[in-house]
């Protein structure tokens, strides 16, 4: 069965500093990758996702994401970021397989909170 | 731009009731599923529909559990006897496959 590590719990950052949110998983078959962002109060965006191809994969509000598959991770980056960057991230993934339904299996996420 | 919609925004029911959660999903999507967040946790699979059938369901998804698309529009999560450990947020989310899930604002269900 998969699963995904969210090593940390907390990322603080000072406003326009980089940002990197770390995530691995762990699974017997090839995989998709997920990023999804939760704001205060709301449900869950999707930020990015990988399926094939390129492994550096860009999504929304400037975020970016890179799989390496030799060492199982996908992790998010933002070069800048903003106040409103403020919020909780969660990487996830769904294991593809013939019959299967394609859940996804969240790590515990990661709280970014940006300050001034 | 289409969005998934989930009502109501937020349940209270006391242990033993019945709650039934709406979700209405984007016309397109063909998969269709729920998960639940318990405050401070993390978000966990529930069940997929597909084809009018659950095609998994997690160990959370008990007899107590179930859901339905009655008309082709709304999918409905139904919790026959609620207890107080069903307190959670309740996602409703859907997609055109396996490579993406749109998630909906969420119900937040509190048993007291």
């Amino acid at each position: 069965a998969q699963s995904v590590t969210q090593l940390d719990s907390q990322v603080p950052v000072f406003e326009e500093a980089p940002v990197e949110l770390r995530c691995n998983y762990s699974s017997s078959v090839s995989v998709y990758l997920f990023w999804y962002v939760q704001y205060p109060n709301q449900g869950l965006q999707l930020l990015l996702k990988y399926l094939s191809g390129s492994t550096l994969v860009k999504g929304i509000n400037g975020f970016e994401a890179e799989f390496n598959k030799s060492q199982t991770s996908f992790h998010l980056r933002k070069p800048s970021v903003h106040i409103s960057d403020t919020a909780e991230y969660f990487c996830a993934v769904s294991e593809i397989e013939e019959g299967g339904s394609e859940k996804l299996v969240f790590g515990k996420g990661t709280k970014l909170t940006v300050n001034p | 731009e289409p969005e998934v919609t989930q009502t109501p925004s937020h349940q209270v029911t006391q242990m033993g009731q019945e709650v039934i959660l709406r979700c209405v999903p984007i016309s397109n999507h063909l998969y269709f599923y729920w998960y639940r967040q318990i405050l401070g946790q993390k978000v966990e699979f529930l069940v997929s529909f597909y084809n009018n059938e659950i095609s998994e369901k997690s160990e959370i998804f008990d007899d107590q559990f179930s859901v339905e698309r009655p008309d082709g529009s709304n999918f409905t999560l139904k919790i026959r006897s609620t207890k107080l450990e069903d307190s959670a947020m309740y996602f409703c989310a859907g997609g055109q496959g396996p490579y993406e899930q749109y998630f909906g604002p969420g119900t937040r269900l509190t048993v007291t």
